[in-house]
């Protein structure tokens, strides 16, 4: 079965400095890899997606992931953080080629301090 | 385009009550998806239908648990009765499932907090 896995409950960082989202996967066939952020009390809300090509994606917000087959990753990158970058971010893989049907990861928050 | 609509955004009620939430999607999508968010299960998936029939439901967890989607507009989810571990947040999702595209971009409604008492 189709999975991903976030190994970090929490990454803090300070603004300013780069930050980096962990994200692993697990699929049999072509992985299409996304990434939501979901800011409190809120809905979630699409960043970016991999599907096929370049492996360095650029999504919203100054956001980009980079896809890594090798070692099955799909790590959410910012050059820069921002306070309001704060949040709570989940990496999704869908499960089969033919539906929109998400499987989410748990979940990583991200704090961002000035 | 207003976004997913879901109601009611809070709603407390007591054990053994039923619960009705609405839903209505995006216009022209074709794709509807129900998650749960509780702090122990993170998001699950609870049922997804596309074009207004019910294609997986494997994630509802129990009887106590329906979902109907009567026409492209409109969703609901119910729990009758309601129990205490039932306290979530419940969201509502729909995309345009292109399959040539395989876009695969969900737009989530801003949720409707549960608490049974």
């Amino acid at each position: 079965a189709q999975s991903v896995a976030q190994p970090e409950d929490q990454v803090n960082v300070a603004e300013g400095n780069p930050l980096t989202v962990k994200c692993t996967y697990s699929v049999s066939g072509n992985p299409y890899l996304f990434w939501y952020v979901q800011y409190p009390n809120r809905g979630l809300q699409f960043l970016l997606k991999y599907i096929t090509g370049d492996n360095l994606v650029k999504g919203s917000y100054g956001f980009e992931a980079e896809f890594n087959k090798s070692q099955t990753s799909f790590h959410l990158k910012k050059p820069s953080a921002l306070v309001s970058d704060s949040a709570l971010y989940f990496c999704a893989v869908r499960e089969y080629e033919n539906t929109d049907k998400l499987i989410f990861g748990t979940g990583t928050r991200l704090q961002v301090f000035p | 385009d207003a976004g997913v609509i879901q109601s009611p955004r809070h709603e407390v009620t007591e054990m053994g009550q039923e619960v009705t939430l609405r839903c209505k999607p995006i216009s022209g999508h074709n794709s509807l998806f129900w998650y749960r968010q509780t702090m122990m299960r993170g998001l699950e998936l609870l049922i997804y239908f596309n074009n207004n029939v019910p294609i997986d439901d494997s994630g509802m967890p129990e009887d106590r648990f329906s979902a109907k989607m009567p026409n492209a507009s409109f969703s609901t989810l119910k729990i009758q009765p309601s129990e205490p571990r039932d306290s979530a947040v419940y969201f509502c999702a729909s995309s345009l499932a292109r399959l040539a595209e395989n876009t695969g971009e969900l737009f989530f409604g801003e949720g409707s907090r549960l608490t049974v008492l």
